[in-house]
């Protein structure tokens, strides 16, 4: 059973590029989700994707955007990147949406804005 | 609204000594309850979860937790610090309002374990 995995493992952008992070989910699982840890801090919840729907969202602006795929991949995109936006982002997959279900975090994506 | 506290940001122990990180959580109904650990350049592994069962759960590596309502806590316990456990741990609780499953962490707290 492969777990979840993440790419690229690091990145360096410049103030106002856009970014695109991509995410396996472990097999079996529909629903995917996003969060952002800065240095020091525990991970946010940026967005939900479950079956190829956004289902949830936290407080990030609209340039955080995401999409799913029908084998349940996903991908984060980050337009218009501020230096606030260096963070390590994580994507993390469950069974389903339900409240309790474990999520299983992939090793995250380290982004350098400069 | 649901939200989590962790106590300690830094907590140090001797191998073979007991560990405690303390987390107070706040929630408006019978909350889902999560430990995380974090080693270094490495993703979040779940240690061990309440979800209204037990009290007292038991998770990986020799780690236990009790979930208590009367004082909100569900602080984090091993009887002995192994070198290897020391990382950064989050307390997380699980906000499942509005169809989607969200969880909030605590700020973490870095366990460091002296010979």
């Amino acid at each position: 059973e492969t777990g979840v995995t993440q790419s690229p493992t690091h990145l360096i952008k410049t103030r106002g590029q856009q970014v695109t992070l991509r995410c396996s989910s472990q097999s079996g699982h529909n629903t995917v989700s996003w969060y952002q840890q800065a240095l020091g801090q525990g991970p946010q919840f940026i967005f939900q994707y479950y079956r190829e729907e956004e289902n949830g969202r936290g407080n990030f602006p609209p340039r955080f955007s995401g999409l799913q795929f029908p084998n349940y991949s996903s991908e984060l995109n980050v337009n218009a990147l501020e230096l606030d936006d260096s963070a390590l982002y994580l994507c993390a997959s469950s069974l389903t949406p339900g409240d309790g279900n474990e999520q299983f975090f992939g090793p995250g994506t380290r982004l350098t804005v400069l | 609204a649901q939200s989590v506290t962790q106590l300690d940001s830094h907590v140090s122990v001797s191998e073979g000594t007991p560990v405690l990180l303390r987390c107070n959580y706040s929630s408006s109904y019978s909350p889902s309850l999560f430990w995380y650990v974090q080693h270094p350049n490495k993703g979040l592994q779940l240690l061990l979860k309440y979800t209204s069962a037990a009290t007292l759960v038991k998770g990986i590596n020799g780690f236990e937790a009790e979930f208590k309502k009367s004082e909100t806590s569900f602080h984090l316990t091993k009887p002995s610090a192994h070198m290897s456990d020391a990382a950064e741990y989050f307390c997380v609780v699980s906000s499942g309002t509005g169809g989607y499953n969200k969880l909030i962490f605590g700020a973490g707290t870095r366990l460091a374990v002296h010979p």
